[in-house]
């Protein structure tokens, strides 16, 4: 089975663009959470979608929304971008709100 | 104080010893627990889960939990180079919608 995809894979913006991250799951999976990761840290929870609705919200600015699919991808959308949004983006699915995660390989987004 | 903490490092242990990385947690709601596995410049690997207390064993990982104390830890037994990696412990609080990562512990395991 095919794991976690998300894309694009790397992303240069400058400040103030929007931009938007795309992750398909694991089939069979219904469940997506998005990740922001910087140097030296672990990743930070931005959203959790399951069955289509935010489940979770970690703490981060209103510049940040998602929202699930009826095939159960997602979508992370950053508006207004500023320098300190440059990270990697990890897309993680599971069955189910509490179990097991499995990451994708990540979207590093650069802010200039 | 983070809500998930974990000892930076970096540990070192010779090859073929036990590694021990220990987390602590704030959250007395959560439910979920999780070991991560995460090489530099790749995303994490998902390692152990455990979901109640004691010790669960998966080849050389050994998880376990003490829900009483907020700990949780992970061996790591005959310890081999391909070890060396950032180990990232995750705590999950389904009610609270919310999913908690520590900063990891990186593990070098020497030749």
């Amino acid at each position: 089975d095919a794991g976690v995809t998300q894309s694009p894979t790397h992303l240069i913006k400058t400040r103030g663009q929007h931009v938007t991250l795309r992750c398909s799951p694991i089939s069979g999976h219904k469940s997506v959470s998005w990740y922001q990761q910087v140097l030296g840290q672990g990743p930070q929870f931005i959203f959790q979608y399951y069955e289509k609705e935010e489940r979770g919200r970690g703490n981060f600015p209103d510049r940040f929304s998602a929202r699930q699919f009826p095939n159960y991808s997602s979508e992370l959308n950053v508006n207004a971008l500023l320098l300190g949004d440059s990270a990697l983006y990890l897309c993680a699915s599971s069955r189910y709100s509490y179990n097991e995660q499995f990451f994708g390989p990540g979207t590093r987004l650069t802010v200039l | 104080q983070k809500e998930v903490e974990q000892n930076s490092g970096p540990l070192s242990v010779p090859e073929g010893a036990i590694a021990s990385l220990n987390c602590t947690y704030s959250d007395r709601g959560s439910q979920s627990f999780f070991w991560y596995r995460q090489y530099s410049g790749k995303s994490p690997e998902l390692i152990m889960s455990i979901y109640s207390n004691g010790d669960k064993e998966d080849g050389r990982f050994t998880a376990q939990l003490n829900k009483a104390s907020q700990y949780v830890s992970l061996l790591i037994r005959d310890s081999q180079p391909s070890d060396s990696a950032t180990y990232l412990c995750a705590v999950i609080n389904t009610n609270a919608g919310k999913s908690t990562f520590g900063d990891g512990t990186t593990l070098t395991v020497k030749p």
